[in-house]
């Protein structure tokens, strides 16, 4: 069964450096997510893309994060300078299409650990 | 913030039948109830979802309330293996096109006893 990537599964990084986070979702999905979880607590939505443009956006997602899909099969996360409260699990989902009620599918995320 | 209530906690023997309850009583008529699982250190699973008739997949059942103010999420042999937190997520439209994000609450933590 086709499944949503993410690399790597863990990404040690010191506070101030850029990140970025791989996902390859399932290849015939259009629609992207990312999503966080701080250790402990709830799942939380980051950011929504679709047609190359983001369609919706959290608090969370605030100037130091970005998105791009560079090529037909990779979506990314970039955290563009880390803080220390940038530690968590970083989830990627995608789908057909939300609008006739295709789930989303989650990989098994990326762990930043910040220092 | 998550618009449904779910147990904290639940515990069910193995091989038996688990029943997560959930209630969604604001919600709307368009609005879908979906459910996922996050087994530790993994990524949320999708389950099933449902409108307002009763689902049934290879994974589990969903029944509604007619009412559609709560449902209950039915793992009909619970194995080890289903120990997980338990999702159950009212699927929203937001303003942005192609959105549909879905908001987490605290979920039931099921735990499968042998």
């Amino acid at each position: 069964e086709p499944e949503v990537t993410q690399t790597p599964s863990h990404q040690v990084t010191q506070m101030g450096q850029e990140v970025i986070l791989r996902c390859v979702p399932i290849s015939n999905h259009l629609y992207f997510y990312w999503y966080r979880q701080i250790l402990g607590q709830k799942v939380e939505f980051l950011v929504s893309f679709y047609n190359n443009e983001i369609s919706e956006k959290s608090e969370i997602f605030d100037d130091q994060f970005s998105v791009e899909r560079p090529d037909g099969s990779n979506f990314t996360l970039k955290i563009r300078s880390t803080k220390l409260e940038d530690s968590a699990m970083y989830f990627c989902a995608s789908t057909i299409d939300p609008g006739i009620n295709q789930p989303q599918h989650f990989g098994d995320g990326t762990r930043l650990s910040i220092l | 913030d998550a618009k449904t209530t779910q147990p904290t906690s639940m515990d069910c023997a193995e091989g038996r039948a688990a029943n997560l309850p959930c209630n969604h009583s604001t919600i709307s008529g368009n609005e879908y109830v979906y459910w996922y699982r996050q087994i530790h250190s993994q990524g949320p699973q999708y389950i099933i979802h449902g409108l307002k008739n009763n689902e049934t997949n290879e994974m589990a059942s969903l029944i509604i309330t007619e009412d559609r103010k709560s449902s209950t999420l039915i793992l009909p042999h619970a194995t080890l293996r289903d120990t997980a937190v338990y999702y159950c997520i009212e699927r929203r439209r937001n303003s942005g096109a192609g959105s549909y994000q879905l908001t987490f609450g605290k979920g039931t933590k099921l735990s499968v006893i042998p």
